[in-house]
């Protein structure tokens, strides 16, 4: 069977630090793969999706930027952390041709 | 640009009642639409995709379905538990997701 996983599950940073969250996939070969942020009061977001590696699609101009370096892992990056980028975040996965998209666990982040 | 509205926003009912949550949607150009279920702090799980070309989909006390001409989907939950209470969103497929604000239901026992 799939299963995603996400790290950290939390994590605090302070302003104009670096970023980096990685999420991987088990059990499934070259999926379509997904960030979406969940800002608090705000519905999910899609940030950023791949359909394979080192293709990534943006979906809004941000302070973030993403990366699939292998099949199954795709990173979330910042170079530069705003207090505007706290929120929950998740990545999801689906099979290719198939719109049916799974979750991961999520991180939570809280920029100070 | 798609627009995806659930409604209500909060619904808390006794155990034991049937209830519908609503989702409409602006641009019936959809390849599905899927319900989801998150508890507080946690990611997201899948509950029932309705393609575009279904009317609607079952698994067990849920059922979900799909007027496409109308733009609009409806969740309907039998015999609500305590277990039940989470936020449930609606999302409909373009080229990627896009998700309602989700509808908090508290179900009290």
């Amino acid at each position: 069977s799939q299963t995603i996983h996400q790290w950290p599950a939390t994590l605090v940073q302070p302003v104009g630090s670096p970023l980096s969250l990685e999420c991987t996939v088990e059990g499934t070969s070259n999926p379509n793969l997904y960030w979406y942020r969940q800002a608090a009061g705000r519905g999910l977001q899609l940030l950023f999706y791949s359909v394979g590696i080192g293709q990534i699609s943006s979906e809004v101009p941000q302070n973030l930027s993403a990366s699939r370096p292998q099949d199954r892992q795709f990173i979330l990056s910042s170079k530069k952390l705003l207090l505007s980028d706290s929120g929950f975040y998740l990545c999801a996965w689906s099979v290719q041709g198939i719109n049916e998209q799974f979750f991961g666990p999520g991180t939570r982040l809280t920029v100070l | 640009k798609q627009e995806v509205t659930q409604i209500p926003a909060a619904l808390s009912v006794p155990e034991g009642e049937n209830l519908v949550l609503n989702c409409s949607f602006t641009d019936s150009a959809i390849y599905n639409l899927q319900w989801f279920r998150q508890d507080p702090g946690k990611g997201l799980t899948s509950l029932l995709l309705i393609q575009s070309s279904q009317r609607e989909q079952t698994s067990g006390r849920l059922n979900a379905s799909l007027d496409k001409s109308s733009g609009r989907s409806t969740l309907y939950i039998a015999a609500s538990q305590p277990g039940d209470s989470a936020t449930y969103l609606c999302a409909v497929t373009g080229r990627a997701l896009t998700f309602g604000s989700g509808t908090r239901l508290q179900v009290q026992p």
